[in-house]
């Protein structure tokens, strides 16, 4: 089993650019996590998902969307980028009241 | 909105030393959860708790849902436990709310 695996590793963005980041798990997992962590501030929860077709947001959803329309994969979307949303972001899948498993992180930095 | 306070936030101790982090929050959860993270290194889960206490190693957690309470204790602690450890708590309408971390350093 791969895990949890995202990508890109890393990214440099400028200012008003899109992209995708994917995150993609292989355990049959229900739940789906974006976190970014930034200096000072720890994990953030960006949006989540309890669920194929399903999102929610956490608590720093601005300037992101998500989409869940295969249960392995959660896709986190930055439409418009800046330079507030230079952060290294984590993705994280578990089962109902199970343990986490985490990605290895994306680096992105906006510029 | 759950607020989750870590104490201490930063720890520095010597090798072989019992070690106690806390991780207190405001507002009734389901569960919780410890994690692990190494300086520039990926994120593990410890133990996901909703009651009592789990062993795993030289890592014991334990919960006081009354008291909205969780300790994460390390015997015979070790220079390679050195890293930030971190409990997100599970339940409201954000899903997980995290603490801000406590930064371990154990000394040789």
């Amino acid at each position: 089993n791969a895990g949890v695996t995202q990508t890109p590793k890393f990214r440099v963005l400028k200012t008003g650019q899109s992209m995708t980041l994917l995150c993609a798990q292989d355990m049959n997992h229900e739940y789906m996590y974006w976190y970014r962590q930034d200096p000072g501030m720890g994990l953030r929860l960006i949006h989540y998902s309890v669920g194929e077709g399903t999102t929610a947001k956490g608590e720093v959803p601005d300037g992101y969307n998500v989409s869940r329309l295969k249960k392995q994969n959660f896709l986190l979307g930055l439409e418009s980028a800046a330079p507030s949303q230079t952060s290294v972001y984590f993705c994280a899948s578990s089962r109902q009241a199970e343990r986490l498993f985490f990605g290895p992180g994306t680096r992105l930095t906006v510029l | 909105k759950n607020e989750v306070e870590q104490s201490p936030q930063n720890l520095t101790a010597q090798e072989g030393e019992f070690i106690t982090i806390n991780c207190s929050y405001s507002v009734g959860i389901s569960a919780l959860h410890w994690l692990q993270q190494h300086p520039g290194g990926g994120i593990v889960s410890l133990f996901m708790l909703s009651s009592g206490k789990k062993k795993h190693g030289r890592l014991i957690a334990t919960i006081n849902i009354q008291e909205k309470h969780s300790s994460l204790h390390i015997t015979a602690s070790h220079p390679r436990d050195s890293a930030v450890y971190i409990c997100p708590v599970v339940g409201g309408a954000d899903g997980l709310t995290f603490g801000k971390g406590t930064h371990l350093i154990i000394q040789p």
